[in-house]
């Protein structure tokens, strides 16, 4: 089996654009989480996604957005772009939500 | 609520001897314990996960963690040390039973010849 894959892997944005990034799990899976990690907060829970439906939300502000599709890929949206927003996107997908979570390699996102 | 403290930010061990990564949780019920792996510039791979079957778990490349309720503990080991080891190590667990895994702080591994 394939398995998660991202894109893209690299981005360079400036302060106020936007920022679109994909995640498509491992073929079966309908849960999908997004993480943010930087070196000074570590790795942090974004949002979950289950069946098109999301799930869970960590406590990021509403700049930070997602949708999940009929086939279980996922979109992350990042509005007004900041510089402390820079940091390494990981997605993860799941059977369930609730059994084992499988990483992408992540999205390296720079906002200059 | 649930969380997991890992008590070194960094481990420094020869290649050859055992290596021991600390970790604490704190969970209202049985949790599910997991630690991952990341090596430079990489995602995140399982190493081994408790889900309350057996105490002590077996993962990939030679580590293994012993869950233990009394102490809280969910410490990783491995026998011998190998270079291709040094990464940084992470201990989760999940929030109940849904997709939001809480990360420990990370432990930095560094293996010296």
């Amino acid at each position: 089996k394939a398995g998660v894959t991202q894109t893209p892997r690299y981005l360079i944005k400036t302060r106020g654009q936007q920022v679109t990034l994909s995640c498509s799990p491992i073929s079966g899976h309908r849960s999908v989480s997004w993480y943010q990690q930087t070196p000074g907060q570590g790795l942090q829970f974004l949002f979950e996604y289950f069946s098109e439906t999301q799930r869970n939300k960590g406590n990021f502000p509403g700049r930070f957005s997602g949708r999940q599709f009929s086939n279980s890929r996922s979109e992350m949206n990042v509005s007004t772009l900041e510089l402390g927003d820079s940091a390494l996107y990981l997605c993860a997908s799941s059977l369930t939500g609730g059994d084992t979570q499988y990483f992408g390699p992540g999205t390296r996102l720079t906002v200059l | 609520a649930q969380s997991v403290t890992q008590l070194d930010s960094h481990v420094s061990v020869s290649e050859g001897t055992p290596v021991l990564l600390r970790c604490n949780y704190s969970s209202s019920y049985s949790p599910s314990l997991f630690w991952y792996v990341q090596h430079p510039n990489k995602g995140l791979q399982l190493l081994l996960k408790y889900t309350s079957a057996a105490t002590l778990v077996k993962g990939i490349n030679g580590f293994e963690a012993e869950f233990k309720k009394s102490e809280t503990s969910f410490h990783l080991t491995k026998p011998s040390a190998h270079m291709s080891d040094a990464a940084e190590y992470f201990c989760v667990v999940r929030a109940s039973n849904t997709g939001k895994l809480i990360f420990g702080q990370g432990t930095t591994l560094q293996v010296k010849p």
